[in-house]
Formats: structure tokens, C-alpha cells, sequence
């Protein structure tokens, strides 16, 4: 059964400092999506993630997919009250677009 | 405006009594996808569908039908609901080239079903 673990679930932090949120599946998969959802909301896409290596930035949030370790992160620089949100990763069994998701990061950026 | 449109968005009904949950998109997208979410579970894949008369089953489809018989739409029907069927629905569309899902979800805002 494939599994996909979010680490931590919940992330209390302060402004202005980094953190990393980590992804971690149990299967082979080389295509991994992280989403944002803000309270009482829909999701919004952040990055599609194809390939072993791939890097992509957006403002003050960078993913990274390592398919060999079956982890991807999504690393917070200097971060601000406006990231605090819930963050999914999800993983597409096959390729097939047959998406898991994790549990979610509940993010909480303080003053 | 590029937008995924669900109805309706919020549902109060009681068991057995069958149900539709629209989403449409103007997206010309070929993949479709629809999702429950549930506290302490997170986010689960029901359904989706790579193009028009093309489903597949997601790791909770018990319970739901789907079809896709034009390519903007993509219902999602509950025959005989139980309260177990209570939660958060989301519908989603996107790209589908290259045989990848290369390109951001699009959500809609979400269907709030509660079945007494």
C-alpha cells in the first residue's frame, strides 16, 4: 500500500526564520505535487514535480524531488504571516494520475 | 475567467436518496479529477479521468459512480448516499500531456455534503 508522510503535520513558527516541510513516499514515483489550502478555502496548486532533481521556487517557497530517497521538501526562507496555510504533497501512483496525498502541514507563521 | 465550477455547493439530504454533484470546466482540460476531504484523513482521490469516456477508480470509490461523456464535464453521482458519504468534495482539472499530469490542478471551491 502506498503511503505518503508529511512531516511535521503541525509547524508552529516565527517570522523571519526558515523550515523545511518533508515529504515522504513508499513507492516508485517520479511526479509529485505540492498544493496550499488557506482555511475555509480550495486548494491551490504550488509546484509539479516531474523528474529526480527537480527544483522550483516560487517567492519564498522552494520544492525539490529526490526520487531515488522517495522524498521531496518544501523549504520556507524568511517566512511570513501570509504562508500560513495547510500544505499537501501528493504523489501520482504509476504516472497514471492516480494522486495519494499526505496528511497535510498545518503551517502557522507568528509576528 | 479559467475556472472549475462545482454544484451545488453545499447539500443537505438524508440516506438513500440519490444524488449529483456537478463540476464543469472551461479549461479544455483533458484530466479530471474529484476528491473528498476529511478531518484527521486529509485529502482522498475517489475518481478521475484522463479524457472523454476514460475513468479510473482513486482510493476511495465505493459508493460513487462517475462519467465523462464530454470533455468539460465530469458528475459526480452518488446512487444510495450514507452518512458515511458526509464530507468535503472537491473537483479538479488539469493538463494531461506526454502521458503526465504536467501542469497545476485547478480546484473548484468544493461541495459541503451531509447526509442525515
Amino acid at each position: 500500500e502506498l503511503k505518503v508522510e508529511q512531516n511535521p503535520l503541525f509547524l508552529s513558527m516565527q517570522e523571519g526564520k526558515n523550515y523545511t516541510i518533508y515529504c515522504n513516499y513508499s513507492t516508485t514515483s517520479d511526479r509529485l505535487y505540492w498544493y496550499r489550502q488557506d482555511p475555509g478555502k480550495s486548494l491551490e496548486s504550488l509546484f509539479v514535480l516531474l523528474s529526480n532533481g527537480a527544483v522550483k521556487q516560487e517567492g519564498r517557497l522552494m520544492a525539490s524531488l529526490d526520487t531515488k530517497a522517495r522524498l521531496s521538501t518544501l523549504h520556507i526562507t524568511a517566512a511570513v504571516h501570509d504562508l500560513s496555510a495547510t500544505y499537501f504533497c501528493a504523489v501520482d501512483i504509476g504516472s497514471q494520475g492516480n494522486l495519494i496525498f499526505g496528511k497535510g502541514t498545518k503551517l502557522s507563521v507568528k509576528p | 475567467e479559467a475556472q472549475v465550477t462545482q454544484n451545488p455547493r453545499y447539500l443537505i439530504t438524508v440516506t438513500g436518496k440519490k444524488l449529483t454533484v456537478t463540476c464543469s470546466q472551461n479549461m479544455n482540460h483533458e484530466y479530471m479529477s474529484w476528491y473528498r476531504q476529511d478531518p484527521g484523513l486529509g485529502l482522498r482521490q475517489i475518481y478521475y479521468s484522463m479524457n472523454v469516456e476514460v475513468t479510473d477508480k482513486g482510493d476511495v470509490p465505493e459508493g460513487y459512480k462517475v462519467s465523462r461523456k464530454e470533455k468539460r464535464n465530469f458528475p459526480l453521482i452518488l446512487e444510495s448516499p450514507s452518512p458515511n458519504q458526509t464530507s468535503l468534495y472537491f473537483c479538479a482539472s488539469s493538463l494531461w500531456r506526454g502521458g503526465a499530469m504536467n501542469q497545476p490542478q485547478h480546484f473548484g471551491d468544493g461541495t459541503r455534503l451531509s447526509i442525515l
